[in-house]
């Protein structure tokens, strides 16, 4: 079974520029997360989406983060315009189900530097 | 903020058993312990998960206190390849997964 895709791997910008990440999740599964991990810290959940819905967008700075996932498969995220404080390594996760005790698939990750 | 508390760092040698601790004081009777692992430049992997009872597959084994606040993964021979940061988190469902900093493990030979 192929796993959760991303791309790309790694990415370098300077500040105030924008920045597009895209994820592939596992086939058939419904739900999708976003996050970001900063070096040194656990994930954080920018954003998660029920098939092609928002579920979860509490933690998405939406003056400068989008995302959507179009026709409930892939999915892109979006910084416009960059901060330096935006350098992390953003997950894109899936799993079968929302709801129910489901484990998450994550992929490698991008790694975002800005400069 | 995270609702577990796990030590910063661990060693372990290679092939004894790596027993990684962590307290959840404030659990709630319907959340459940899951535990995930993070090798150096990949993502998060799922590793086991409970409620009350023990459990245990083929990587680890989970041992929960009776009074659910404290819990251990046990990994019973550790290897090389388990060196990764490995994550303790409660949570109701496959929603709300809020990650602490973690346990970095590290496997020495």
């Amino acid at each position: 079974e192929a796993g959760v895709a991303q791309s790309p791997r790694y990415k370098i910008i300077e500040k105030r520029q924008s920045v597009a990440f895209w994820c592939n999740p596992i086939s058939g599964h419904a739900t999708l997360y976003w996050y970001q991990q900063i070096l040194g810290q656990g994930p954080k959940l920018l954003i998660q989406f029920q098939n092609n819905g928002v579920v979860d967008d509490s933690q998405l700075p939406k003056d400068r983060f989008s995302a959507e996932r179009l026709k409930g498969v892939d999915s892109t995220l979006k910084i416009q315009p960059a901060k330096l404080e935006d350098s992390a390594v953003y997950l894109c996760a899936s799993s079968p189900l929302a709801g129910g005790h489901r484990e998450q698939f994550f992929g490698p990750g991008t790694r975002l530097t800005v400069l | 903020d995270a609702k577990t508390t796990q030590p910063p760092s661990m060693d372990c040698a290679e092939g004894r058993a790596a027993n990684l601790p962590c307290n959840h004081s404030t659990i709630s009777g319907n959340e459940y312990v899951y535990w995930y692992r993070q090798i150096h430049s990949q993502g998060p992997q799922y590793i086991i998960h409970g409620l009350k009872n023990n459990e245990t597959n083929e990587m680890a084994s989970l041992i929960i206190t009776e009074d659910r606040k404290s819990s251990t993964l046990i990994l019973p021979h550790a290897t090389l390849r388990d060196t990764a940061v490995y994550y303790c988190i409660v949570r109701v469902g496959v929603n709300d997964m809020r990650f602490g900093a973690g346990t970095r493990l590290t496997v020495k030979p």
